[in-house]
């Protein structure tokens, strides 16, 4: 178990720019989460993924999102035409669920956005 | 519609009394609740969570957590604290029926004094 790793630690990107973070989970699970933490704030759900599929998608995340998983391994979250609001620690988490929902969530350190 | 809150943004304690971090949530079918630690440049980490059953629940750490449905709470309480226990502390909701998204706190910073 290596644990949920996240890519880069930190991103630096001027306004307008566009930003791609990437999540390795822990290799068998099926499930991964992405979510957004503001200084002050506990983690805001973005979206959530069950193998390849995109299955839910926060109504506050803007069209300037989008994610995705590939063959249901690693994912990528991409933020087009960065606005200064959008500087936050994103987080990335994983789990083995089932049909259950009441699996824990193993998270990654997170990628700290900075948009000047 | 899920929410949580955690009406203390600072609990402070002394080294070896009992501690209590609240927590009320609002669901609005049953809830599976859970409480995650964050140390400093460290992603959270798991510490106990409540699906069903016996109200108070064992977790990590010597922490434990109480389930009180009719105060829609799950408070966390340890009965001895440590200086090592000093961390941001975030509750977390579920609905059952919620598959996906679990609901955060805004988290407790809990300092633990020598």
């Amino acid at each position: 178990d290596t644990g949920v790793s996240q890519d880069p630690r930190h991103k630096i990107t001027k306004r307008g720019q566009n930003v791609t973070f990437r999540c390795d989970p822990i290799s068998e699970h099926n499930r991964l989460y992405w979510y957004r933490q503001t200084l002050g704030q506990g983690p805001e759900f973005l979206t959530y993924f069950q193998n390849e599929a995109q299955l839910e998608k926060s109504r506050l995340l803007s069209d300037r999102f989008s994610a995705e998983r590939p063959k249901g391994s690693f994912s990528t979250l991409e933020i087009q035409r960065t606005e200064q609001g959008d500087s936050a620690m994103y987080l990335c988490a994983s789990s083995l669920g089932d049909r259950t929902t009441n699996e824990k969530l193993f998270f990654g350190s997170g990628t700290q956005l900075s948009v000047l | 519609a899920q929410s949580v809150a955690q009406p203390e943004d600072q609990v402070n304690v002394a080294e070896g009394n009992p501690l209590t971090v609240k927590c009320t949530y609002s669901v609005s079918g049953n809830p599976y609740l859970f409480w995650y630690v964050q140390y400093p440049n460290r992603g959270l980490q798991f510490l106990l969570k409540y699906i069903t059953g016996d109200n108070l629940v064992k977790g990590s750490y010597g922490f434990e957590a109480e389930f009180n449905k009719s105060q829609t709470s799950f408070h966390l309480k340890k009965p001895s604290a440590l200086v090592s226990d000093s961390a941001l502390y975030f509750c977390a909701v579920r609905d059952q029926l919620s598959i996906g998204k679990s609901t955060f706190g805004d988290g407790t910073t809990l300092t633990v004094k020598p």
